[in-house]
């Protein structure tokens, strides 16, 4: 079975960092782009940024460029999403998803708050 | 960036009904546009891909047409399971977007 398992959401504080594993099973993990999305509380969903299979492109949301970073451990079947400076606005639960979404993992909330 | 516009935001609906969602884009996406349905407190599911693909497994009365900047989501006959909220997303290039979703509710 396809199965993506996300973890390391919390509560942090304004300016701080946080990094999201998504943990990948069941599929050829290397042959996939990868993707992040998020949605704030009460509110739709938001395309965060993508990662192609060797890593070697990645691609952002003007909302997060120059404060998100997405990796990849492909030996680890394992996406990241670290998130630095973080602000108020950036409290959402968080998805990783394969490709264009035919596979998504539950989601981790991430609060921002101080 | 490319933007997607949803309407209606909401759609109040009957069993057995035809229900339409639209979806523009602001410039042209070819079909790269995927429709996706949401519960709440769980995660979306990819209904179609490029425009009017079906995903496997999804019920055949959701269908999705069109390309260029026009699409369109139809569930021919509305059924208790599919009260939901549903989101376009473009995917053409490098950077994606969704629309800002339908609301799906009982009439």
């Amino acid at each position: 079975e396809e199965q993506l398992v996300e973890s390391g959401g919390g509560l942090v504080q304004p300016g701080g960092s946080l990094r999201l594993s998504c943990a990948a099973s069941g599929f050829t993990f290397n042959t996939y782009w990868m993707t992040w999305v998020r949605q704030a509380p009460g509110q739709g969903l938001e395309w965060v940024g993508n990662i192609k299979q060797d890593g070697s492109e990645k691609y952002y949301a003007d909302s997060v460029k120059g404060r998100f970073t997405i990796s990849r451990d492909n030996p680890k079947n394992s996406l990241y999403l670290q998130m630095n400076s973080l602000r108020a606005e950036d409290t959402a639960v968080y998805y990783c998803a394969r490709d264009v979404g035919t596979t998504w993992g539950q989601g981790t909330l991430v609060t921002v708050s101080s | 960036d490319i933007q997607m516009t949803q309407s209606p935001s909401t759609l109040s609906a009957s069993i057995g009904d035809r229900v339409t969602i639209t979806c523009r884009a602001s410039q042209s996406i070819s079909s790269w546009l995927a429709w996706f349905q949401q519960k709440p407190g769980k995660a979306p599911k990819l209904l179609i891909s490029k425009a009017s693909s079906l995903e496997s497994g999804v019920p055949s009365r959701f269908s999705g047409s069109g390309s260029g900047t026009e699409f369109t989501l139809t569930i021919t006959s509305l059924q208790p399971d599919d009260f939901a909220t549903y989101y376009c997303q473009q995917y053409n290039g490098y950077s994606w977007t969704f629309g800002q979703g339908t609301k799906v509710e009982i009439k």
